[in-house]
């Protein structure tokens, strides 16, 4: 069964950089049919998907976000990483990671259980 | 982007009720759309996947259907564990979009 888990600072001051890690157990994250996502949820804009990696490291953003995102991964401690740069309050949502791929029909499957981040001074 | 515009925002329905929610793609999307249940502090459940495929340990009174640019999820009968939110998502074009949401409530 895979599993994911969020985890960061639940509070960043405006302007700041927002830092999060998602580590995976039940999956290598090394099968090239597999992509680890960024998805983030605020009461004002529902669900917004921010970007995906591929283990070849090669990643797609939300060009609403391009310009002050960037996702990373680490294969061999299994975790990839999302840095949003420049924050406001209107990035103060939940974020999740989440899987999808060839083998779950392309839609997100697994999902960690997300981590609520404020932005505030 | 691909706009997903989902229906209706809310819904009031009693347990037994069958219920249906639609999204409509701005431009066609072929079966490219999962549909989720989200209930509230959890994150989104996948129901369906493919627009029609149930995933695996899903109960059979849900079911997808459509193709193209419409698409609808059914609850044959509606439980008490159904009350929650609804979302689909299409990810046939970068960026990935998610409706708006239909939240069922009970009646």
């Amino acid at each position: 069964q895979v599993q994911l888990q969020e985890s960061g600072p639940g509070l960043v001051k405006p302007s700041q950089t927002l830092s999060l890690t998602c580590s995976v157990s039940g999956d290598s994250m090394t099968n090239d049919a597999d992509r680890w996502n960024w998805i983030r949820q605020s009461a004002g804009k529902g669900l917004e998907w921010i970007g995906q990696i591929e283990a070849s490291g090669y990643t797609n953003y939300n060009p609403s976000l391009k310009s002050r995102v960037t996702i990373s991964a680490d294969l061999s401690r299994k975790q990839f990483s999302l840095i949003l740069n420049s924050v406001t309050d209107t990035d103060t949502a939940v974020y999740y990671c989440a899987r999808r791929g060839r083998r779950g029909g392309w839609s997100f499957d697994f999902w960690g259980q997300g981590v609520l981040v404020t932005v505030s001074s | 982007d691909i706009q997903m515009t989902q229906s209706p925002s809310s819904l009031s329905a009693s347990v037994g009720d069958r219920v249906t929610i639609t999204c409509r793609a701005s431009q066609g999307i072929r079966n490219d759309l999962g549909w989720y249940q989200q209930k509230p502090g959890k994150a989104p459940k996948r129901l369906i996947y493919a627009a029609s495929t149930l995933q695996s340990g899903v109960p059979s009174r849900f079911s997808g259907s459509g193709s193209g640019t419409e698409f609808t999820l059914t609850i044959s009968s509606l439980q008490p564990e159904d009350f929650a939110t609804y979302y689909c998502l299409q990810h046939n074009a970068f960026p990935l979009t998610f409706g708006g949401g239909t939240k069922v409530e009970i009646k």
